[in-house]
């Protein structure tokens, strides 16, 4: 159990484009879903918190309007990235949190790396 | 701002060595989890705590947290070649006045173990 998913896990774009990437919990439900991005060799940060029907809660120094975060169900978020340039390569994870235990583990998907030409 | 430091940042050892990984906050927590990531891939839940003082074993793994809920240990017996890897620990962030914090981590900088055969 405890299952979460990313999709892609891997995507390569053109500067000036946007990247949709989802996060799915296959065999639970999530009220809140984090995003976090990972450099290499380096350990998480996180980006902003996903609570299902609200709007997202970003992190400080993190852009909302380029990091578009929309949780439109309790097993699924969608981070986009707008108009992504080189900078933005990295690799993105995210995790939920599973309601129905009542504890704050939180479950990882299996990343996402981004690469933007 | 609550913060978690992990040492060390890097370990090399031989196989069969003992090592132990430290995470120490000034700030209470929660609990605290440890994961473990290979590259390329989303961090593997290795254990839970939550008990002030408690400790956990997980095979050749024993994980312990402080009785004041501001620090913990991971400590490997006889470590093998498929240990190495990148170990994280993060702090629940405990909710503050209105529940807002949604059960944030606080992540360590990570450890990246390097066990020879």
């Amino acid at each position: 159990g405890a299952v979460v998913s990313q999709h892609p896990s891997r995507v390569i774009c053109k500067s000036g484009t946007s990247v949709k990437i989802e996060c799915r919990s296959l065999d639970f439900q999530a009220t809140t879903m984090f995003w976090y991005r990972q450099f290499p060799k380096q350990s998480l940060m996180l980006m902003a918190t996903s609570n299902e029907g609200s709007k997202a809660t970003y992190e400080q120094g993190v852009e909302k309007d380029k990091f578009l975060i929309n949780h439109a169900s309790l097993t699924l978020s969608t981070l986009t990235v707008t108009s992504a340039h080189p900078e933005d390569s990295s690799f993105y994870i995210c995790s939920a949190r599973d309601r129905g235990q009542g504890t704050d583990t939180q479950y990882f998907g299996p990343g996402t790396r981004l690469t933007v030409l | 701002t609550q913060l978690l430091e992990q040492s060390p940042q890097f370990l090399s050892i031989q196989e069969g060595e003992n090592l132990t990984v430290y995470c120490n906050s000034s700030s209470v927590f929660s609990s605290l989890q440890w994961y473990r990531q290979e590259p390329g891939e989303g961090p593997v839940l290795l254990v839970t705590v939550v008990t002030g003082g408690e400790v956990k074993k997980l095979k050749r793994l024993t994980f312990q947290f402080g009785d004041a809920r501001k620090d913990s240990s991971l400590h490997i017996t006889a470590a093998q070649p498929g240990d190495t890897g990148l170990y994280l620990c993060a702090g629940v962030v405990p909710s503050g006045a209105g529940g807002t914090s949604y059960g944030k981590l606080t992540f360590g900088q990570g450890t990246i173990l390097t066990v020879h055969p």
